[in-house]
């Protein structure tokens, strides 16, 4: 069985510019949460989607946007980039209610 | 407010050491859910257990063992006999059990295990 799958696992961009990320759920599951890592932060809940229904969202900013496509494929924005948005994204996926999420290895990304 | 504290930053054992990570959690609610990941140098979180808040049984799977105690909000992870293959960052993690969103983790910061030969 395959695992949750991001694109692209290494990326850097320049301030002012904006990206895009790219998660595969697992087959089967429809509920895919994405979170933000740092070391200073540490782990932090960005937004779930469920459906293509956002179910919940973590406190960032309005840069941060994510969307999930009838497949269970979901996607996240940053827009505007800052330095500080230098980070590993992850994407985890589940089956609805199991509370067990599956993560992905993530995408880092890197703001000069 | 809901807050994952692991107070250990970094442990350093030999091989065959047993090695117990900590966790304290703080919650408001009465049902949650607490959770175990290793995150090996890879970088994706790898799921361990999950733990129902009703549920105090403590839970052995081979060399890892759980012990929840609500009396003293903690949820503890011991490695026995670590090895070199244990090496990983892991966290405990706390959620609400809510059906509508079971996606929201609130994670510690993580405790760096480091296993020499």
């Amino acid at each position: 069985k395959a695992g949750v799958t991001q694109t692209p696992r290494y990326l850097i961009k320049t301030r002012g510019q904006q990206v895009t990320l790219s998660c595969s759920p697992i087959s089967g599951h429809r509920s895919v949460s994405w979170y933000q890592q740092t070391p200073g932060q540490g782990l932090q809940f960005l937004f779930e989607y469920f459906s293509e229904t956002q179910r919940n969202k973590g406190n960032f900013p309005g840069r941060f946007s994510g969307r999930q496509f009838s497949n269970s494929r979901s996607e996240m924005n940053v827009s505007t980039l800052e330095l500080g948005d230098s980070a590993l994204y992850l994407c985890a996926s589940s089956r609805r209610n199991t509370g067990e999420l599956f993560f992905g290895e993530g995408s880092r990304l890197t703001v000069l | 407010a809901q807050k994952v504290t692991q107070a250990q930053t970094e442990i350093s054992v030999v091989e065959k050491e047993d090695v117990t990570l900590d966790c304290v959690y703080e919650t408001r609610d009465t049902t949650y859910y607490l959770f175990w990941y290793k995150q090996p140098p890879s970088g994706e979180l790898v799921f361990l257990i999950r733990r129902n808040s009703f549920d105090e049984q403590n839970e052995i799977s081979g060399r890892y063992s759980w012990n929840f105690q609500k009396s003293t909000s903690s949820f503890n992870f011991t490695i026995t006999a670590s090895q070199v293959v244990d090496s990983a960052v892991y966290f405990c993690a706390l959620s609400e059990v809510d059906r509508r969103s079971q996606g929201n983790l609130i994670f510690g910061k993580g405790t760096k295990l480091s296993v020499k030969p």
